[in-house]
C-alpha cells in the first residue's frame, strides 16, 4: 500500500522568503510523485511530476521538487515566495507499475505568505 | 478549449434526497475518477473508471454510485445512504501517457442541510 506524509498543515513565510513544503512517501514499488496546488474553492492545478525521468523536476510558477529515494521524500521549494502563492498544496502518490494508477494524497499544506 | 466541467458549482439538498453531480470532459481520457475532500483529510477515492460500461469501488463507495455509458461523463450519485454527504466533490481524467497524470474539474461543493 502507497502513503504519503505531509509534515507541516500550516507553513508561513514572509514575501521574497524560501518556500520549503515537505513530502515523504511509502511506495512498494517505483513510484510517480506529484505535487498539485489548490485555491479557495477550486480544483486542483497540477504543479509538477516526477516519472523516473530527471530527479530535479521543475515545474510552473517557480517551483521545483527533487526525488531522494534514499530518503523515500519529494519536496516542494521556490527561492522567493510571492503573495499569490498562498494556496493549499498537495504531495500524490502512485503506482507506476499498475493498472489503474490511483493517486494517494496527502493531507496537505497551507501556505500562508506574509508581505 | 479542452477540459472538464463539473456542475453545479454549488448544490444544497435536503437530508435523505438522493443528488448527482455532472462531470463532463472533452480530453479524450479513457479514465475518470471522482474524489471527496473534506478541510485536513486531503483527498479520498470514492470511485473510479477506466473505460466506458466499466467502474470499481475507491476507498470510500458506500452511500455513492457512479454509471459511465460515455466516454465523456462519469456522474456521480451521493445517495441518502451517505451518512456525511456535506463536502467538496472533486473529478478527474487521466491521461494515458506522460506519467498517466490526473488533470482535475473546478469542483462541487455540496451541503446537505
Amino acid at each position: 500500500a502507497q502513503s504519503v506524509t505531509q509534515l507541516g498543515s500550516h507553513v508561513s513565510v514572509s514575501e521574497g522568503a524560501l518556500v520549503l513544503l515537505r513530502c515523504n512517501y511509502s511506495s512498494s514499488v517505483p513510484p510517480y510523485l506529484f505535487w498539485y496546488v489548490q485555491y479557495p474553492n477550486q480544483g486542483l492545478q497540477l504543479l509538477l511530476k516526477y516519472t523516473s525521468a530527471a530527479t530535479l523536476v521543475k515545474g510552473i510558477n517557480g517551483f521545483e521538487a527533487e526525488f531522494k529515494k534514499s530518503e523515500t521524500s519529494f519536496h516542494l521549494t521556490k527561492p522567493s515566495a510571492h503573495m499569490s502563492d498562498a494556496a493549499e498544496y498537495f504531495c500524490a502518490v502512485s503506482d507506476s507499475g499498475g493498472s489503474n494508477y490511483k493517486l494517494t494524497f496527502g493531507k496537505g499544506t497551507l501556505l500562508t505568505v506574509n508581505p | 478549449d479542452g477540459g472538464i466541467t463539473q456542475s453545479p458549482k454549488y448544490l444544497f439538498r435536503k437530508e435523505g434526497q438522493n443528488v448527482t453531480l455532472s462531470c463532463e470532459q472533452n480530453l479524450n481520457h479513457d479514465a475518470m475518477y471522482w474524489y471527496r475532500q473534506d478541510p485536513g483529510q486531503g483527498l479520498r477515492l470514492i470511485y473510479y473508471s477506466q473505460i466506458v460500461n466499466d467502474f470499481q469501488k475507491g476507498d470510500i463507495a458506500e452511500g455513492y454510485s457512479v454509471s459511465r455509458e460515455k466516454k465523456e461523463s462519469f456522474p456521480l450519485t451521493v445517495t441518502s445512504a451517505q451518512k456525511n454527504p456535506t463536502a467538496f466533490y472533486l473529478c478527474a481524467s487521466r491521461t494515458s501517457g506522460s506519467g498517466n497524470t490526473q488533470y482535475f474539474g473546478p469542483g462541487t461543493r455540496l451541503t446537505v442541510l
